[in-house]
């Protein structure tokens, strides 16, 4: 299947600073990507839909100015955590959609995930 | 409210058995499904997409599809202990980016 990839795969850091992680479709080109959270023994929740050149969007609930999303090319997206906060620890796992040739049937593929621990 | 529903186990059978997940979803849109594996700790990885009616092999890993019935499966063959996991079943929006509806996930355990 396809690979996608996320940077970086730990990451500690302390209350009050930003985070980015990058997600990246590595053997195709992704329109659209997206981003979940899970927490320890609990779903998958989407947190919001990720556009090339358009700007991302948002489940309900889910702050948009404190999860700054940028999808600037066709392989990237990034996910900035702002102003991180103990709560705000959790598997961040992004996602990117393969949707084939002219005609085939569209697939969406996970990248590893991103573990945040914020202290 | 568009939703997939799925047991959530856990599922046990024992090794070299066919273990059978089961899936339905609400909306009659959605177009496209798939089976999602995800171990503990781990991010979901792919095993099975499914679009039209009826069956689809791969390798021990039989996916099935009934539209009229909003239905989705899931048979492994010959079980493993490392088949031992959460199964994920999702399926599109059928919108402009195809958001997944995932369900909660099905825990299976295979006994050795």
């Amino acid at each position: 299947g396809a690979v996608v990839s996320q940077h970086p795969s730990w990451v500690i850091c302390k209350s009050g600073t930003s985070v980015k992680i990058e997600c990246r479709s590595l053997d195709f080109q992704a329109t659209t990507m997206f981003w979940y959270r899970q927490f320890p023994k609990q779903s998958l929740m989407l947190m919001a839909t990720s556009n090339e050149g358009s700007k991302a969007t948002y489940e309900q609930g889910v702050e948009k100015d404190k999860f700054l999303i940028n999808h600037a090319s066709l392989t990237l997206s990034t996910l900035t955590v702002t102003s991180a906060h103990p709560e705000d620890s959790s598997f961040y796992i992004c996602s990117a959609r393969d949707q084939g040739l002219a005609g085939s049937q569209e697939t969406q593929y996970f990248g590893p995930g991103t573990r945040l621990l914020v202290l | 409210q568009k939703e997939v529903e799925q047991n959530s186990g856990p599922l046990s059978v024992p090794e070299g058995a066919i273990a059978s997940l089961n899936c339905t979803y609400s909306d009659r849109v959605s177009q496209s499904f798939f089976w999602y594996r995800q171990y503990s700790g781990k991010s979901p990885e792919l095993i099975m997409s499914i679009y039209s009616n009826g069956d689809k092999e791969d390798g021990r890993f039989t996916a099935q599809l009934n539209k009229a019935s909003q239905y989705v499966s899931l048979l492994i063959r010959d079980s493993q202990p490392s088949d031992s996991a959460t199964y994920l079943c999702a399926a599109g929006d059928g919108g402009a980016t195809n958001k997944l509806i995932f369900g909660t996930g099905t825990l299976l355990a295979v006994q050795p």
